[in-house]
Formats: C-alpha cells, sequence, structure tokens
C-alpha cells in the first residue's frame, strides 16, 4: 500500500476544460511536490512546498496551477493545456525540503489531452 | 546547474545474471545525496539504494549494490541475480541540500527487462 495516493489514475480532457489532480500523503510530511514525466526525457520537477507554502515553481506555466491545504494534500488544477501538456503527472512527498531523507512517490496521473 | 547522465536507454539480461547500470553526473557540489529509482510497469517510483557523498563506502542493499566514484562523477547500479521483477525503468537521481531545498535531478532512465 502506497503512503502517496494520486487520483485520478487516468484522465482524457479537451484543451479548453478545467480540472484537477489530488494528491494525499499519509506519511506524516511536510514537504510536497509535483513532477511531469513526459516520455523520454527526465522527470521534470514542477513545484516544491513545504509546510504548505510554495518553495520552487520551475518556471511552470501559469495554466499549471498549484494548492497545498494542508501538508497533507497536493492539487495541480489544470486549465486551457496543450497537447504537449500529456504526460504522467507525479506528486511526491518527504520530511521536509531541507532533509536528506529521500522522497516517495505516488503512482502519477497519467494526462492526456486532446 | 547539476546534471545526469544514464547511457543506456534499454538493457536486457537473462534471469539469474548480473547486470550493471552506469550513471554519471555533473557538479561542483562537494556534499550530495545519490539515488536510484525503480519504476515498473503502471506502478509507482519506489527507491532502491541511496548513497552520500561524504560516504566512501559503496551501499548496499540485498542484490542491489553501487559503485561510487566520487572523482569520476559515476554512481552505478549493480543488480545481483536479477529476477523477474526486477524488470522496470530505473532512475539515477541527484540532489544537495545547498540551495535550502530538496530538489532531486533525474536522468532519462533505463529501461531494465528480465527474460526468464
Amino acid at each position: 500500500e502506497t503512503g502517496v495516493t494520486q487520483t485520478p489514475r487516468h484522465l482524457v480532457m479537451g484543451m479548453t476544460n478545467k480540472k484537477s489532480l489530488k494528491c494525499e500523503q499519509h506519511l506524516g510530511h511536510n514537504a510536497m511536490y509535483w513532477y511531469k514525466q513526459s516520455a523520454k526525457k527526465p522527470l521534470e520537477l514542477m513545484f516544491v512546498y513545504n509546510f504548505k507554502e510554495q518553495t520552487e515553481n520551475n518556471s511552470v506555466p501559469s495554466r499549471f496551477s498549484p494548492e497545498c491545504p494542508n501538508s497533507s494534500h497536493l492539487f495541480l488544477h489544470l486549465h486551457t493545456l496543450q497537447p504537449e501538456d500529456s504526460a504522467l503527472y507525479l506528486c511526491a512527498s518527504s520530511q521536509d525540503r531541507i532533509s536528506n531523507q529521500p522522497q516517495h512517490f505516488g503512482d502519477g496521473t497519467r494526462l492526456s489531452i486532446l | 546547474a547539476q546534471t545526469v547522465t544514464q547511457s543506456q536507454p534499454e538493457m536486457s539480461v537473462q534471469e539469474a545474471e548480473t547486470v550493471t547500470l552506469s550513471c554519471t553526473y555533473d557538479t561542483s557540489e562537494s556534499n550530495y545525496y545519490l539515488f536510484w529509482y525503480k519504476q515498473p510497469p503502471s506502478r509507482q517510483m519506489i527507491l532502491v539504494i541511496r548513497q552520500e557523498a561524504y560516504k566512501q563506502q559503496n551501499a548496499t542493499e540485498n542484490r542491489f549494490s553501487v559503485n561510487f566514484q566520487k572523482a569520476a562523477k559515476s554512481f552505478s547500479l549493480k543488480i545481483s541475480d536479477s529476477q523477474l521483477g526486477d524488470t522496470a525503468m530505473y532512475f539515477c537521481a541527484f540532489m544537495n541540500l545547498l540551495q535550502g531545498a530538496q530538489k532531486l535531478v533525474f536522468g532519462q532512465g533505463t529501461r531494465l527487462t528480465i527474460n526468464p
């Protein structure tokens, strides 16, 4: 059983739709992350949250809007996405953002933009 | 900026064989951490093994071990007695904390297939 749960597992949406990805961690961690995994490319860090505060935005387009209401939950709100945004979106958590402890990943949401 | 390179996009070996996955990285830092993550098909990414750069001894976790060559900036993963369940994408990752944030930099990945 994973300590990091992502929903939905799969999402197909049109470019004009608005949807949200959800991530929940049950590990008592204080830092959470969003990554984008595209085919044949390294994982790309998108956002970092530590104690609900955003500490990193890796030049992500504004059509991706993260939200972290508490240390256990992380959302990624999507609107007017482009076909190149189709990818696997991974959520991860760690003890905190300055810890040397490894990150734990969820199963990801496979996003397809029509 | 740190970079991580995995030069083997795909590898395939027979069950019970030993396989080594290569990883090189580039950094000017002296204190950092290195990880190997495994991502089985349609399953979550899990940590396989980690290495602290200040430790000279190579990390070992059961059948998994690393060959860490700090001067050469090389961090290879050796899987002994490979099993069918080892089939997965393997990612090498670099992390330092000097920027006040735990930022992982990943390589492109190696797709490993263990054949029966």
